[in-house]
């Protein structure tokens, strides 16, 4: 089956920086999705993006399918940013392990 | 409003209990799922629905079962509740773009 790496597993930032998550695809998938879980467990969207550049305010998204590969990125992080974001792909979403980001004020 | 919808949101119960988790949605969506997660560990699919009367297992082995009678409607059940159970299980459904449901957080003692 499909494997998908994320990088890096852990990132502490300071309030105001900027940052770029990596999320490695084994094979093609026709989807792709970022997802952020807050402390509560929740999954939020973040960006359906199967190939190509989407923006949302200070994130941003882009997929180089052929090259199997996702890039989330967040700009002027803020403390409400933290917690774990994960990419997935696939027919049946397979996730990979996550990021854990902790924004410090 | 379209959302998904679980309950209960936290459940803890003792060794041997037969438990449904309820998951319906108002999205219109076909394809429904069942992930199971533990604390800070990734999300693996359990079972996953395309349609009334269709249910699959996932990439997890899990002894839970799945029913699928109506289109919004999609529970999770487990015979006989062990603690090796306990971890959260969140509900999701799709047309394309997939959506998640608040979770069950589960304890069994």
């Amino acid at each position: 089956g499909i494997q998908v790496e994320q990088s890096p597993p852990d990132l502490i930032l300071q309030e105001g920086a900027n940052s770029t998550l990596r999320c490695n695809f084994s094979d093609s998938v026709n989807n792709l999705q970022w997802f952020h879980q807050n402390p509560w467990g929740q999954l939020i969207n973040l960006f359906y993006i199967p190939s190509g550049t989407k923006q949302n305010g200070r994130l941003s998204a882009t997929t180089v399918a052929t090259e199997r590969y996702s890039l989330l990125y967040i700009s002027s992080s803020q403390t409400t940013d933290s917690g774990v974001y994960f990419c997935a792909g696939g027919g049946e979403l397979i996730f990979g392990t996550g990021t854990l980001l902790a924004v410090q004020p | 409003e379209a959302d998904i919808y679980q309950t209960p949101r936290y459940l803890v119960i003792g060794t041997g209990k037969k438990i449904t988790l309820e998951c319906s949605q108002t999205m219109g969506h076909d394809k429904m799922y069942w992930y199971q997660q533990d604390p800070g560990m990734e999300l693996h699919l359990i079972h996953y629905s395309y349609g009334v009367n269709s249910t699959e297992k996932g990439d997890l082995s899990s002894e839970s079962t799945v029913s699928r009678i109506r289109t919004e409607h999609f529970p999770l059940t487990l015979e006989s509740a062990r603690p090796s159970h306990t971890s959260q299980y969140l509900c999701a459904s799709s047309a394309g773009e997939q959506f998640f449901g608040p979770g069950t957080r589960l304890t069994v003692l």
